[in-house]
């Protein structure tokens, strides 16, 4: 397996525009996570699915930010409108959720928002 | 929030084993202990987890006390590639029956040469 598969790498975009990240999660995992790190932050967990719905999404900054999980191999987080203050790595890790499991990252999405 | 404490840095010499304390004095018992690292802006890399045993894979060691209220990562002979910043994370599981990873600031490990 590839590992969790993010796109795109390196996003740059004016404020207030629409911004659109993409997840496909280790296939066979059930579950499916968003993290937002900065300096100032560090690591947060934004949203997480299992079996495709999303269970706690208490992370998730504003209304702004929006995460959908269509099917079990994909995932995409929103950013409408855009804000410089979003600019971060945001990574999608996957899992299965159970006692001895262990969750697999993506290599990250670099949001710039100028 | 994170459920654990760590040092917020270490050094350690090349070839010598570098031992990464963590602190979670509130963990329930059947809660796992994780170790993450990352190393500059990739992803998260697992290294191992466990629960009250002491565990062994090809990168770590875990040693989890017998109160389970702390632990630490042993890597046995560190090398330069091993600089990083390394998560230690108490495994939420929810209410719902499911299981998340909140991290906290980790330890940032330098190997010096």
């Amino acid at each position: 397996d590839a590992g969790v598969i993010q796109s795109p790498r390196h996003e740059v975009t004016e404020m207030g525009q629409e911004v659109t990240l993409r997840c496909k999660p280790i296939s066979g995992h059930n579950s499916l996570f968003w993290y937002r790190q900065t300096m100032m932050r560090g690591l947060e967990l934004l949203i997480y699915f299992n079996n495709n719905v999303p269970i706690d999404d208490s992370g998730m900054p504003e209304d702004r930010f929006s995460a959908k999980m269509p099917n079990a191999s994909f995932s995409t987080l929103k950013i409408q409108p855009s804000e410089p203050r979003d600019s971060a790595v945001y990574f999608c890790a996957s899992s299965f959720q159970g006692d001895y499991t262990e969750a697999f990252f993506g290599q990250g999405t670099r949001l710039t928002v100028v | 929030d994170a459920k654990t404490t760590q040092p917020p840095s270490m050094d350690c010499a090349e070839g010598r084993a570098a031992n990464l304390p963590c602190n979670h004095s509130t963990i329930s018992g059947n809660e796992y202990v994780y170790w993450y690292r990352q190393i500059h802006s990739q992803g998260p890399q697992y290294i191992i987890h466990g629960l009250k045993n002491n565990e062994t894979n090809e990168m770590a060691s875990l040693i989890i006390t017998e109160d389970r209220k702390s632990s630490t990562l042993i890597l046995p002979h560190a090398t330069l590639r091993d600089t990083a910043v390394y998560y230690c994370i108490v495994r939420d599981r929810t209410t719902s029956g499911t299981y998340k990873y909140i991290f906290g600031t980790g330890t940032r490990l330098k190997v010096l040469a």
